[in-house]
């Protein structure tokens, strides 16, 4: 199985700044036709998950674009350019090259 | 397209839990119908997926004992776990699974969630 990690594991954050979550898989994500099959998706507090960034990099419809996602292979990276209350939840990042995993998640809260 | 989880929301332990996800707006054609849980204090758990012609791949941790099947006719899909215990107990969601170039690569939109208690 392909394991997902992510760092950290929980984030405080400042409305207004930037924050980063990482993810690594145990194998490469990047499949010989050029896609990324990595997702990141945001549950917020008794919400669904939903999705944010699709192939790596991609941001889904409706997603607004202080959200973006970066990486290839093995590491990637979701960046939240200034943060805003509505923001806070567990963020996971999930592979579907392989049997589908997800990360352990990030919980992004308001300092 | 909207998903929408139904069950019983309690179920004892060693008996088969069953869960219904009624799909609307949309048809069953294409995609990767998909199961994925929340225990209580922990992170998202993927089960498993069927493909609309009817393959189905689960999450090996599970240990046969999972079954997802499907009918176009009533545009639903069902998740049935056997021999459930207290770690089964999770907000069970289902999603539609979207592929890229055949592989499935992301899930949009989900459920609203069905908590699942196990207990006796």
């Amino acid at each position: 199985d392909i394991v997902m990690t992510q760092s950290p594991l929980s984030l405080p954050v400042t409305p207004g700044e930037s924050a980063s979550i990482s993810c690594r898989s145990s194998q490469s994500l990047r499949h010989n036709n050029g896609y990324n099959y990595l997702a990141w998706y945001l549950q917020k507090p008794g919400q669904s998950p939903q999705l944010l960034i699709c192939l790596g990099s991609d941001r889904a419809s409706g997603v607004p674009d202080r959200f973006s996602g970066s990486g290839s292979g093995t590491d990637f990276t979701l960046k939240i350019s200034r943060v805003e209350a509505e923001d806070v939840g567990v963020y996971y990042c999930m592979q579907t090259l392989q049997t589908p995993t997800f990360g352990q998640g990030t919980k992004v809260e308001i300092k | 397209v909207q998903l929408q989880e139904s069950g019983p929301g309690l179920v004892r332990p060693s008996e088969t839990l069953s869960l219904t996800c009624s799909l609307s707006g949309g048809s069953l054609s294409s995609y990767y119908w998909t199961w994925v849980r929340r225990p209580p204090g922990k992170g998202l758990e993927w089960l498993g997926y069927i493909y609309y012609n009817g393959n189905t791949n689960y999450n090996p941790s599970l240990k046969g004992r999972l079954t997802i099947s499907v009918d176009p006719s009533k545009n639903q899909f069902f998740l049935k776990v056997t021999s459930v215990t207290a770690a089964d107990t999770a907000v069970y969601f289902c999603a539609r699974g979207v592929p890229m170039s055949g592989i499935l690569s992301w899930l949009d939109p989900w459920g609203q969630g069905a908590l699942v208690t196990v207990s006796s």
